[in-house]
Parts: C-alpha cells; sequence; structure tokens
C-alpha cells in the first residue's frame, strides 16, 4: 500500500474561504503532482514539482497556488474559494521512470 | 508531444467473461513506460499493471494482461474471468523521464 496521504477527505466550505489541502508522502519520491478530476471524468494536472522548492504551472489553468519546502509535504492552497472550484483533489508522487503513487483525494464542495 | 488515447468511454462485460480495453499513444521516444490504472467508485487510485517499452514480453498480473504493440504504439489491457470488484474507471498513462500522460479514461461495467 502506497504511503500517500491527503487531507482533508472532504470538505465543505463557504464562497470567499481560504483553504489549503494537505498532502504527505513518506516514500521520498522527487516528483509530486496535484490533479483536478471530476467524478468519473478524465485527470486534469493543476499544479507539479519536481523537488524542494520546484513548482510548476500543469496544463489546467487553476487559481490555486502550492508550496515544496519539505520533500514529503505539497499543499495546495485556494485563497478565495468559488462553487467552480468543486471537484475532487488528487495528489500523486512518483520516482523517475516509475509508476506514481495516489492519495485517497479531497472531495472539495464549495456553497 | 505525447499523447494517449482511449477510444472506449464505456465497456460493459458479463461477470466471468473477458474483456479488452484499448489504449494508443503516440511518441517519437523508444525508450518509456506504460501503466493501467484502476478508480474504483470513490475510491483510491491504483496501478494495475506496468510496461517497459524495452521489454517484448507483455506484462501479465494474474486476470490482467496487456498485448503492447510498440510499433503499432498500442497497449491494450485484457481482463479475464472478469469480476464485480472489477467495476473502475481505467486509465492508460504514459511515462518518460517525470513526464506522465494520461489517457480520457474507461468505464467498465460488470454485468452479474
Amino acid at each position: 500500500e502506497a504511503d500517500i496521504y491527503q487531507t482533508p477527505r472532504y470538505l465543505v466550505i463557504g464562497t470567499g474561504k481560504k483553504i489549503t489541502l494537505e498532502c504527505s508522502q513518506t516514500m521520498g519520491h522527487d516528483k509530486m503532482y496535484w490533479y483536478q478530476q471530476d467524478p468519473g471524468m478524465e485527470l486534469h494536472l493543476i499544479h507539479y514539482s519536481y523537488g524542494v522548492n520546484s513548482t510548476e504551472k500543469g496544463d489546467l489553468s487553476s487559481e490555486s497556488t502550492v508550496s515544496r519546502i519539505r520533500t514529503e509535504h505539497f499543499p495546495l492552497t485556494l485563497e478565495s474559494a468559488r462553487p467552480s472550484h468543486t471537484s475532487q483533489y488528487l495528489c500523486a508522487s512518483s520516482r523517475l521512470n516509475t509508476e506514481a503513487f495516489f492519495g485517497q483525494g479531497t472531495r472539495l464542495t464549495v456553497v | 508531444a505525447q499523447t494517449v488515447t482511449q477510444s472506449q468511454p464505456e465497456m460493459s462485460v458479463q461477470e466471468a467473461e473477458t474483456v479488452t480495453l484499448s489504449c494508443t499513444y503516440d511518441t517519437s521516444e523508444s525508450d518509456y513506460y506504460l501503466f493501467w490504472y484502476k478508480q474504483p467508485p470513490s475510491r483510491q487510485m491504483i496501478l494495475v499493471i506496468r510496461q517497459e517499452a524495452y521489454k517484448q514480453q507483455n506484462a501479465t498480473e494474474n486476470r490482467f494482461s496487456v498485448n503492447f504493440q510498440k510499433a503499432a504504439k498500442s497497449f491494450s489491457l485484457k481482463i479475464s474471468d472478469s469480476q464485480l470488484g472489477d467495476a473502475a474507471m481505467y486509465f492508460c498513462a504514459y511515462c518518460r523521464h517525470y513526464q506522465l500522460i494520461w489517457g480520457a479514461g474507461t468505464k467498465l461495467i460488470i454485468k452479474p
């Protein structure tokens, strides 16, 4: 079983609130990813990181930001949540040329 | 740029029968990796099977096997003796170095 954890699993929050989705992995993986996924739909890469102090934007434009101060930790922050942010957010990590391991996801609902 | 195409948005199969999910990809590289992932409803994405492009032998994991055709850039997944627990979204992915490219997914329905 992969050692990558996301918290919270579910979050319902009001419009305009600031939120941080947590993601941690204990595998020492260099690369970490954040994906946005609506139920039963494809994955959209929103952010990734090659290692400490490295962050890049993905293919899908997102109003969120990320940081990578420690290898194991890759939090995602929304400064002002909107209903359009309602979705599932998946965190993943990998080594070079290996499969990605996924967390259980955070289901975000903005009301 | 690399792309991954899953042409079947949805597939259904009778329990205990065999089903094949299709995946094609486009790349100019010769050394890469291919994966099939399974995402059950409301559950974690997990790896089903992986294939190294330099290996000619098709990967197999219990009831799951692939048909890897490198020249044709095809990577299909065969599920034998389908079980109710196989119902899920299945994603094909291409990997080279740190680049991961995903297909749009195929929803697999198992009929009891």
